[in-house]
């Protein structure tokens, strides 16, 4: 059973396009946070979310953290050929561990 | 550079084999993590260490894994007696845990093909 289920799975669009991935979970988490993985590398921290209802925006990125802290989503305006990677939401609940989802795999072509 | 490390960086070796794997984390961070990836998932976790202490390790995959971190310092991590469902990338994380949710610095990972 996964935890964290993410989707799509897989998105391709063009530049210059606007989209949104999802992070669903049916557990609370005490903090959920995104990452971006490039082929060969390990993933890279974007955010961190905490409080229930918490939108963060880094640049193009916007990141909302559900009420009841079960679910995520980044949307993205504007992509570019650099926002290409591997998008992973990971959850901690409690003391444990990061968890982490699937991924959503972006190509954005130019 | 001061990041995480890891060394090899891609292992081929035969089934039955045993391999091990090799993290440098950043050298103040007091936590250390293992997960594994194949391809098209999300890493996997498998175990972590606060200082020298494994505190996790019933998610190792079976006993032929093991990892250690005898100075608190770099960590390496072992797989006995290669099958070819073990391989995947192994990434090695660390964090400066003081409590709450920390960020990871992942490695670039260890990739492991078992022919």
């Amino acid at each position: 059973t996964q935890l964290l289920e993410q989707s799509p799975q897989f998105l391709s669009i063009q530049e210059g396009e606007n989209l949104t991935v999802y992070c669903n979970s049916s557990s609370v988490f005490s903090s959920l946070q995104w990452y971006r993985q490039e082929p060969g590398e390990g993933p890279v921290l974007l955010v961190t979310v905490v409080t229930g209802g918490e939108v963060k925006k880094l640049k193009r990125l916007t990141f909302q953290f559900g009420d009841a802290r079960k679910d995520s989503s980044l949307h993205i305006t504007a992509a570019q050929p650099g926002d290409t990677g591997l998008y992973l939401c990971a959850g901690v609940m409690g003391y444990s561990t990061l968890t982490f989802g699937k991924g959503t795999m972006l190509l954005v072509s130019p | 550079d001061t990041g995480v490390s890891q060394d090899p960086r891609h292992k081929i070796t035969k089934r039955g084999q045993n391999v091990t794997f090799r993290c440098d984390p950043i050298s103040e961070h007091n936590r250390l993590y293992w997960y594994r990836q194949t391809l098209g998932q999300g890493p996997e976790f498998l175990t972590y260490f606060q200082n020298e202490a494994q505190l996790e390790k019933s998610r190792l995959l079976s006993d032929r894994f093991s990892a250690e971190r005898p100075k608190g310092s770099f960590s390496t991590l072992e797989i006995q007696r290669t099958e070819q469902g073990d391989s995947a990338m192994y990434l090695c994380a660390s964090s400066a845990y003081w409590g709450g949710a920390g960020e990871l610095f992942f490695g670039e990972g260890s990739r492991l093909t078992v022919l």
